[in-house]
């Protein structure tokens, strides 16, 4: 089992509508966990960060935390087409940062 | 954006050759990460650095190795470079241990032929 899984994807979704795109971990001592966003042949930029359980809202991105269960998620509200790119879910794992293989993200005008 | 820094940002090497990578940090960062990006894999990490001289190992280090003999410079080698190792990486910097967000370089594109 990998530390970090996503749902590969493709995700398309149609412009203005919410995309979900969740992350699971296998290490229960994880603290804080990222969200990056990554156009084709581009780094990875930071959208969130969230170190508690519950909802963390920032503009038209909301993480979701859920230690219990182990699964983090990131809903895009109001989903443009400039928002397609892969999203990557990192967790931080004793120091280190451990990222999913990606979910690549599609909107439709 | 943060001062980090890949050089090369490509190169294509033959199999068998070394081959060093190198990540230059301006912020004073003591985390300093390295990974690869294969399509179907994310970023996996191969090694990673809490501090000068201070090193450890990630999921993918086999055929690698790396150093820092000062805070700005984290350096990655191939030892023997072979087309397993075709790959994009990416070096990342961060301020405090997981609890802050990692920036990332430019990536550098390396070709094993």
């Amino acid at each position: 089992q990998k530390e970090v899984e996503q749902n590969s994807g493709p995700l398309s979704v149609p412009e203005g509508a919410i995309a979900s795109l969740n992350c699971t971990y296998s290490d229960r001592g994880s603290q804080s966990f990222f969200w990056y966003r990554q156009y084709s042949g581009k780094s990875p930029e930071l959208i969130m960060f969230i170190y508690s359980n519950g909802d963390k809202e920032d503009g038209r991105f909301t993480a979701q935390l859920n230690k219990a269960s182990q699964y983090v998620s990131l809903l895009i509200r109001d989903s443009q087409p400039s928002d397609s790119a892969t999203y990557l879910c990192a967790v931080n794992q004793g120091g280190k940062l451990i990222f999913g293989q990606g979910t690549e993200l599609s909107v439709k005008p | 954006d943060a001062g980090i820094t890949q050089s090369p940002r490509h190169k294509v090497t033959e199999t068998g050759t070394p081959v060093t990578l190198r990540c230059h940090q301006t912020e004073n960062h003591r985390y300093m990460y390295w990974y690869r990006q294969d399509p179907g894999h994310g970023l996996r990490l191969i090694h990673y650095s809490y501090g000068v001289k201070d090193t450890d190992k990630g999921e993918v280090s086999d055929g690698y190795s790396v150093s820092r003999s000062k805070t700005e410079d984290f350096l990655l080698t191939l030892e023997s470079a072979t087309s397993s190792q075709t790959s994009v990486y990416f070096c990342a910097i961060s301020e405090r241990q997981g609890t802050t967000e990692a920036f990332f370089g430019q990536g550098t594109r390396l070709t094993v032929v």
